[in-house]
């Protein structure tokens, strides 16, 4: 079984550059979020979703994009890459479901902007 | 802002020990999970739990929700190499979906054999 699968799992980036992490789920959900994981900080949200056309902002949006064409895909994007996106980013997808709200994970993203 | 802090940070045991960690917030939650991340993985859900005073066992590991559905604990008994991990806590707001989820920042445990 695939569940989340991210790609690419590493990416090393100049700044200014632009780029897209991809993340998809076969388990049609329809929520899905992208965290970033920094030491010391925990894991902070940054996008999610809650079905097709429907994208709202986590914790920490600002230098990324999102949109959600598809139920199974939802892509982040860096614009223009910054040391401080230096992290690891993950993408998580559930059910939706306003009890319990297990997540998902996919096995991370590791992005170092120089 | 509401905050769920655990404890300890760190946590270096030898194989066969107990331990136990915490998840302690101001805020009451309507449910809570428990993750476990092993290096260079995403987090894989433990348990939720939902009740307060809801004790959860999965083998060696038992889980509480505090009676106030504050604050939570996880304690793991004979520990193994294999239960090495960072070890997070997620609060689930009244009414909220997943969008709403708070982490904890994470207890890292190491099992020494």
């Amino acid at each position: 079984n695939a569940g989340v699968t991210q790609t690419p799992k590493f990416q090393v980036l100049k700044t200014g550059q632009s780029m897209t992490l991809q993340c998809a789920q076969d388990m049609n959900h329809e929520y899905m979020s992208w965290y970033r994981q920094d030491p010391g900080m925990g894991l902070r949200l940054i996008h999610y979703s809650v079905g097709a056309g429907i994208t709202d902002q986590g914790e920490v949006p600002n230098g990324y994009n999102v949109s959600r064409s598809t139920t199974e895909d939802f892509p982040l994007r860096l614009l223009s890459a910054a040391p401080s996106q230096t992290s690891v980013y993950f993408c998580a997808s559930s059910p939706l479901n306003y009890g319990t709200g297990e997540l998902f994970f996919g096995e991370g993203s590791r992005l170092t902007v120089l | 802002t509401q905050l769920l802090e655990q404890s300890p940070q760190f946590l270096s045991i030898q194989e066969g020990e107990n331990l136990t960690v915490y998840c302690n917030s101001s805020s009451v939650f309507s449910s809570l999970q428990w993750y476990r991340q092993e290096p260079g993985e995403g987090p894989v859900l433990l348990v939720t739990v939902v009740t307060g005073g809801e004790v959860k066992k999965l083998k060696r590991l038992t889980f509480q929700f505090g009676d106030a559905r504050k604050d939570s604990s996880l304690h793991i008994t004979a520990a193994q190499p294999g239960d090495t991990g960072l070890y997070l806590c997620a609060g689930l707001n009244y009414g909220g979906s997943q969008g709403n989820l708070i982490f904890g920042k994470g207890t890292k445990l190491s099992v020494k054999p």
